[in-house]
């Protein structure tokens, strides 16, 4: 069970230039997730998708475009990557708990983009 | 619009010492609340979640409560150790599923 993945892992780009960030899960979570993280800003939501067909903005859409495949994947794409744009990216899917205890949010391990 | 707000920013604190960490959400309309840790260069580990339903919940050394009505939700940590040193993150889940983490809690336990 490989859980969420997302690629690649590292990646530097030139100022404008675009990029498409992968991300598939494999427990049939109908909610997904791209973040931003950078230091001292926890995590920020780019956009999300709560179900197969369905994108909606975050908190820090601006520059950014999602793609909701299929119920296992959710791409992101830079359409023209600014410096403003360096961060870590997680992307993540989501359940409901239905019992008492367990975990919400599974997240990839993260991509680290550099933009020069 | 969901905002949510940890603090503090930062926290040192000797071992051994009890200490809380707060967050603070602006929609009480959650479906649920969950606390995560995370070291340096790593991704996210799930600590506790809390249903809207619920008041707190607890595991060994960590209980998080929940006040859905004051929008606040605290997680304390007993006896604290070195190996306790990370940053925690607050998260809430809406019920669009729409999930808002504040901006986190650097903690440095003194040895």
């Amino acid at each position: 069970n490989a859980g969420v993945t997302q690629t690649p892992k590292f990646q530097v780009l030139k100022t404008g230039q675009s990029m498409t960030l992968q991300c598939a899960q494999d427990m049939n979570h109908n909610s997904m997730y791209w973040y931003r993280q950078d230091p001292g800003m926890g995590l920020r939501l780019i956009y999300y998708s709560a179900s197969e067909g369905t994108t909606d903005k975050g908190e820090v859409p601006n520059g950014y475009n999602v793609s909701r495949l299929n119920k296992r994947e959710f791409s992101l794409r830079l359409e023209s990557a600014a410096p403003s744009q360096t961060s870590v990216y997680f992307c993540a899917s989501s359940r409901k708990p239905t019992g008492n205890s367990g975990n919400t949010i599974y997240f990839g391990e993260g991509s680290w983009l550099t933009v020069v | 619009k969901q905002e949510v707000t940890q603090i503090p920013a930062a926290l040192s604190v000797p071992e051994g010492e009890n200490l809380v960490l707060n967050c603070s959400f602006t929609d009480s309309a959650i479906y649920n609340l969950q606390w995560f840790r995370q070291d340096p260069g790593k991704g996210l580990t799930s600590l506790l979640l809390i249903q809207s339903s619920q008041r707190e919940q607890t595991s060994g050394r960590l209980n998080a409560s929940l006040d859905k009505s004051s929008g606040r939700s605290t997680l304390y940590i007993a006896a604290s150790q070195p190996g306790d040193s990370a940053t925690y993150l607050c998260a809430a889940m809406n019920r669009d599923d729409k999930i808002i983490f504040g901006k986190g809690t650097r903690l440095h336990i003194l040895p």
